[in-house]
């Protein structure tokens, strides 16, 4: 079966890069997503790879996908206090890309 | 558009009572999902509707977990009867149309549910 593995934290300094990796074991995933949640909210999508694309950009994110090692990134620059969340990395299957199974999160703290 | 809701934001009942979750997903979306998010075993689907059919309820966790789509603006999540274990944050979410290249799925904000 599927199975996503992403480390439990991370604590950046303010201005810092900060870089949230992700494995993940199945090599059928079409589309890679990152998901972004505060607390006491839900899940926001901050953006998604296909599975034939290896870098997205998208203002402060970058998003790296090695598929030959299953190895999924993504890089926050300049982090601000406001990117204090939980991020979830996710893979998809299907073609709507919507049956989720999702890594553990990851816990970023940013010290000001 | 509002988003998806989901009500009640917290619910805390006693373990053997009945409890159901509401979820109504952004209009035009033709797919709805339940995921129940624990400490323990992260975010895990729990059943998911296309064209308000169940499609794939594999994720159950069993008989006392039921979910229903009555029509396109409206599913439920009931546990009968409800148990501590139970006790986790569920969300909904819902999406377009399979098939299409739009590929995000919205997240209600989740019913906190605490089983005492």
């Amino acid at each position: 079966g599927e199975d996503v593995e992403q480390s439990l934290f991370l604590s950046v300094r303010e201005g810092d890069s900060s870089v949230i990796n992700c494995t993940y074991t199945d090599s059928s995933s079409t589309y890679l997503y990152w998901y972004k949640q505060e607390p006491g909210a839900g899940l926001q999508l901050l953006t998604y790879i296909f599975s034939n694309m290896d870098m997205k950009q998208d203002q402060r994110l970058t998003v790296l996908l090695n598929k030959k090692d299953k190895h999924l990134s993504l890089r926050i620059a300049d982090t601000q206090t406001g990117d204090s969340a939980i991020y979830f990395c996710a893979e998809s299957r299907d073609n709507a890309g919507n049956m989720l199974t999702f890594g553990g999160g990851t816990r970023l703290m940013v010290k000001p | 558009d509002a988003g998806v809701i989901q009500s009640p934001r917290h619910e805390v009942t006693e373990m053997g009572q009945e409890v159901t979750l509401r979820c109504k997903p952004i209009s035009g979306h033709n797919s709805l999902f339940w995921y129940r998010q624990t400490m323990m075993r992260g975010l895990e689907l729990l059943i998911y509707f296309n064209n308000n059919v169940p499609i794939d309820d594999s994720g159950m966790p069993e008989d006392r977990f039921s979910a229903k789509m009555p029509n396109a603006s409206f599913s439920t999540l009931k546990i009968q009867p409800s148990e501590p274990r139970d006790s986790a944050v569920y969300f909904c979410a819902s999406s377009p149309t399979a098939g299409t290249d739009n590929t995000e799925a919205f997240f209600g904000q989740g019913t906190r549910l605490t089983v005492v």
